[in-house]
């Protein structure tokens, strides 16, 4: 079964350093990999998608993430946090063989950048 | 105004009582979903509709049930709300295309209270 860890609960960063928020998954077949950030009161925004080609993919807000099918790793990086890059983080797998398409997501990650 | 709204956005409601969530889109998307959020569990799927006239179950269907009234409506109800279905509700959608890299979206969220 295709699944995805988030293995931090909480990951805590300055302002003005880089932020690593990490992510590895176990799928059979080709992973499509996604990420989604949760501001408070605000839902669930996607943030990019690894589907094929380049491993590195870059998305809103200044965030990246690397795709590495050796580590099975697809961590959410940015170079410089903000204070406002506060919020919940969630790695996700798409399983297209059932239900739909659904995206199965990890437990999520609470950024918290400090001034 | 949001892609995928979801009303109410907040709910409080007593044990027993029937309670409608309601999802609309504009994205012209085909498939619409329902998540449920609870903390440390990620996100996990209630039900899914392909089209109008095709409705499926998801992980955790039970004391669930959807009406998928158009296109651009689908909305989820408990008919006999208990207090362990007190949790955030992600309405969200995908567009059908081809291959999996197609991005699900969500909508911002409705809190639900069963007291």
């Amino acid at each position: 079964a295709q699944s995805v860890a988030q293995p931090e609960d909480q990951v805590n960063v300055a302002e003005g350093n880089p932020l690593t928020v990490k992510c590895t998954y176990s799928v059979s077949g080709n992973p499509y990999l996604f990420w989604y950030v949760q501001y408070p009161n605000r839902g669930l925004q996607f943030l990019l998608k690894y589907i094929t080609g380049d491993n590195l993919v870059k998305g809103s807000y200044g965030f990246e993430a690397e795709f590495n099918k050796s580590q099975t790793s697809f961590h959410l990086k940015k170079p410089s946090a903000l204070v406002s890059d506060s919020a919940l983080y969630f790695c996700a797998v798409r399983d297209y063989g059932i239900q739909g398409g659904k995206l199965i997501f990890g437990q999520g990650t609470e950024l918290s950048v400090k001034p | 105004d949001a892609d995928v709204t979801q009303t109410p956005r907040n709910r409080i409601t007593k044990t027993g009582k029937r309670i409608m969530l309601e999802c609309s889109q504009t994205k012209g998307h085909d498939r619409m979903y329902w998540y449920r959020q609870d903390p440390g569990l990620g996100l996990r799927l209630i039900y899914y509709s392909f089209d109008v006239k095709d409705i499926n179950k998801g992980e955790i269907s039970d004391g669930y049930s959807v009406s998928r009234q158009a296109q651009a409506k689908f909305s989820l109800s408990l008919e006999s709300a208990i207090p362990n279905q007190t949790a955030l509700y992600f309405c969200a959608t995908s567009d059908t295309g081809t291959g999996s890299g197609n991005t699900i979206y969500f909508g911002e969220g409705s809190w639900l209270t069963v007291v």
